[in-house]
């Protein structure tokens, strides 16, 4: 089936550094897969972040980017210098066709901590 | 800003009690959703609706039931709950209903089955 598998957390990353969480997504009903990042701010509900539809192109938010790899399957988040404020559970989530009835599949969640 | 809002927030019971959630989206979306969020913090489709009529139905058991009056409105009832059904509920909405259609999230109901 499809799955999203993503960086085990927590992850615990010192302010001003850089940070990656990796995604890779197993799209075997899916022709044509679109690629979301959500998150979850303490407190708050979970919201996209960034979504890219086209493979090979990169989305972009908040300082947060990934890239949508076809060929290896990935859709990494990177962000060149973190801030506290960053801290969040972030989810690595798949969708189908834009065409098509569909739903997310997600992945399990990093939870991040920037600390000072 | 909130735009899905539901209730509870929280709600404990015992096995085989019936429970009810709630659900309301005021961003004018057709399209709404209950997903599950387990202990180990998965994220699960149940069902998902479209101005009102069914359109994903997961593998759940027959306890769960969606309830929707109208396309800003969707419940969920569980019938007999069971331990397992202890898990975050969270209920989301969407403008249209393909893959790539970004969805908004309420802030969950968290279920203790007893």
């Amino acid at each position: 089936g499809d799955s999203v598998t993503q960086t085990e957390g927590p992850v615990t990353v010192s302010e001003s550094e850089s940070l990656i969480i990796n995604c890779t997504y197993s799209a075997t009903s899916i022709a044509y897969p679109n690629l979301f990042w959500y998150v979850r701010y303490p407190g708050e509900g979970l919201q996209l972040l960034l979504k890219v539809i086209t493979a090979g192109q990169k989305g972009s938010s908040r300082g947060f980017e990934a890239t949508y790899n076809k060929e290896t399957t990935s859709f990494h988040l990177q962000k060149a210098s973190v801030q506290e404020s960053d801290s969040a559970v972030y989810y690595c989530a798949l969708g189908g066709a834009s065409s098509s009835f569909s739903k997310l599949v997600f992945g399990q969640g990093t939870s991040l901590s920037v600390v000072p | 800003e909130t735009a899905v809002f539901q209730t509870p927030n929280y709600h404990v019971t015992q096995v085989g009690n019936e429970v009810s959630f709630n659900c309301k989206q005021t961003l004018g979306h057709d399209t709404m959703y209950w997903y599950k969020q387990d202990s180990k913090k998965l994220l699960k489709i149940m069902f998902s609706y479209n101005n009102k009529q069914l359109i994903v139905n997961e593998t759940v058991p027959r306890r769960f039931s969606p309830q929707s009056s109208d396309k800003a409105h969707l419940n969920l009832r569980i019938k007999s709950v069971e331990p397992e059904d202890s898990a975050v509920y969270l209920c989301a909405s969407s403008y249209g209903t393909g893959g790539g259609e970004t969805l908004y999230f309420g802030s969950g109901t968290r279920l203790t089955v007893l």
